[in-house]
């Protein structure tokens, strides 16, 4: 079972931040937060991922609570091609046995005109 | 592109029928990982190899086997098909860089059992 909650979507227009929030409340503390999201049927891509301190990278930024039991992923602006299904996932970030992606339901972003 | 390359891109088969999908990872990458999504189930884990050994399964039924090269592709083999085999069908890469590793999807198999 997913480890996280997310709400099923949710939209913003285009050009603004859209922030997209996750619930993670029984994280452990070798797990990390990452975030994939799915364009279509098109294999997910990964987006950024973090332990405890804020990450940003080209695409993303990541805001992870003090306690870990929440993080917020942000797209400074978004586009239309932003419109995705977006998943958090919480996971043990080496390659052993269980190292596997447990995918949710996620949320559906729709970035609108 | 992630680099993580999948073949074919779209199957066609009949009901009983034996297919094999392959995936040529990362340049690298050492692990593997395969994932099926189907319309009711989401996207689900399969099965993982690293440098050419099992290391964990997940949902993956006894008609279906994997295995991974020496030269680290690995295919995915699914016989006996059934309709609810129709799926999407993704490979995964990894490599462990420092304290962490990140996987990196290629773009996929159809798969469709008439």
């Amino acid at each position: 079972d997913a480890k996280t909650t997310q709400p099923p979507s949710m939209d913003c227009a285009e050009g603004r931040a859209a922030n997209l929030p996750c619930n993670h409340s029984t994280i452990s503390g070798n797990e990390y937060v990452y975030w994939y999201r799915q364009i279509h049927s098109q294999g997910p891509q990964y987006i950024i991922h973090g332990l405890k301190n804020n990450e940003t990278n080209e695409m993303a930024s990541l805001i992870i609570t003090e306690d870990r039991k929440s993080s917020t992923l942000i797209l400074p602006h978004a586009t239309l091609r932003d419109t995705a299904v977006y998943y958090c996932i919480v996971r043990v970030a080496h390659t052993g046995a269980n190292s596997k992606l447990t995918f949710g339901k996620g949320i559906t972003l729709s970035v609108r005109p | 592109d992630s680099g993580v390359t999948q073949t074919p891109k779209h199957l066609i088969t009949a009901t009983g029928q034996r297919v094999t999908l392959r995936c040529s990872p990362r340049s690298g990458d050492l692990s593997v990982y395969w994932y099926q999504q189907s319309l009711d189930q989401g996207l689900q884990f399969l099965i993982q190899y690293y440098n050419g050994e099992e290391r964990a399964k997940g949902n993956i039924l006894e008609r279906f086997s994997a295995q991974q090269f020496p030269d680290l592709h690995s295919e995915l083999n699914l016989s006996s098909l059934e309709l609810g085999d129709s799926a999407l069908y993704f490979c995964a890469s990894s490599t462990r860089i420092g304290g962490t590793d990140t996987q990196y999807f290629g773009p996929g198999t159809r798969l469709t059992v008439l």
